[in-house]
């Protein structure tokens, strides 16, 4: 069975600071990876996927995640994080059924 | 456009009673999925429609659960004989079309309390 893992639960970052969440699956066909985010008060969101090819895609407000197949990881970075990216953020490995980690929160202080 | 929206946005209810969720896709959407989030755990899926076929029911948790989509559009998630345990956010998606490299737009979510 497909199953993914978030390693940070909780964040705290200044602002400014770099930001990597780590995320690992387990699953040996193909999969599509994403990342989702939830901002205080608003639906979940895309944030960035990837399918194929470059196995560093860019997403939305600077974020940035890298594919690394043999370690079955789709981690995702920031350079330097603003208080706006506060927030819960999941990572989504899908292979037919969707599978989400449990969460990652960060909160950013100004 | 209009997003995905759900009703009702907060439920409360005894347990033993019976409780039906609702979710309206966005228009021409033909996948829509149902999931749950309790405190401090992921996003727990719980069933899945693709346009006129039959849906997967695989995360669905005990026969209590149940969902229909009518007409391809509106779903309704419904849970017979609420226990304390169903306490949860429940969260509907739907996508344009059904796919592992598809985008989910989500809901705002029904917030669900069994006392």
């Amino acid at each position: 069975a497909q199953s993914v893992s978030q390693h940070n639960h909780h964040v705290i970052l200044s602002e400014a600071a770099s930001l990597e969440l780590g995320c690992n699956y387990s699953y040996g066909g193909t999969v599509n990876l994403f990342w989702y985010v939830q901002y205080p008060g608003q639906h979940l969101q895309l944030l960035l996927k990837y399918f194929s090819g470059d196995p560093l895609v860019k997403g939305i407000k600077g974020f940035e995640a890298e594919f690394i197949k043999s370690k079955f990881s789709f981690n995702l970075r920031k350079p330097s994080v603003q208080w706006s990216d506060t927030a819960e953020y999941f990572c989504a490995p899908r292979s037919y059924i969707p599978t989400f980690g449990r969460g990652t929160s960060l909160i950013v202080h100004p | 456009g209009a997003g995905v929206s759900q009703s009702p946005s907060n439920k409360v209810t005894e347990k033993g009673k019976d409780v039906e969720l609702r979710c309206d896709p966005i228009s021409g959407h033909t996948a829509l999925y149902w999931y749950r989030q309790s405190l401090g755990q992921g996003l727990e899926f719980l069933i899945y429609f693709q346009g006129n076929s039959a849906p997967d029911k695989s995360g669905l948790p005990s026969d209590r659960f149940s969902a229909e989509r009518t007409g391809g559009s509106v779903s309704t998630l419904t849970i017979q004989r609420t226990q304390q345990e169903d306490s949860a956010v429940y969260l509907c998606a739907s996508s344009w079309v059904a796919g592992d490299y598809n985008e989910q737009f989500f809901g705002p979510g029904t917030r669900l309390t069994v006392l």
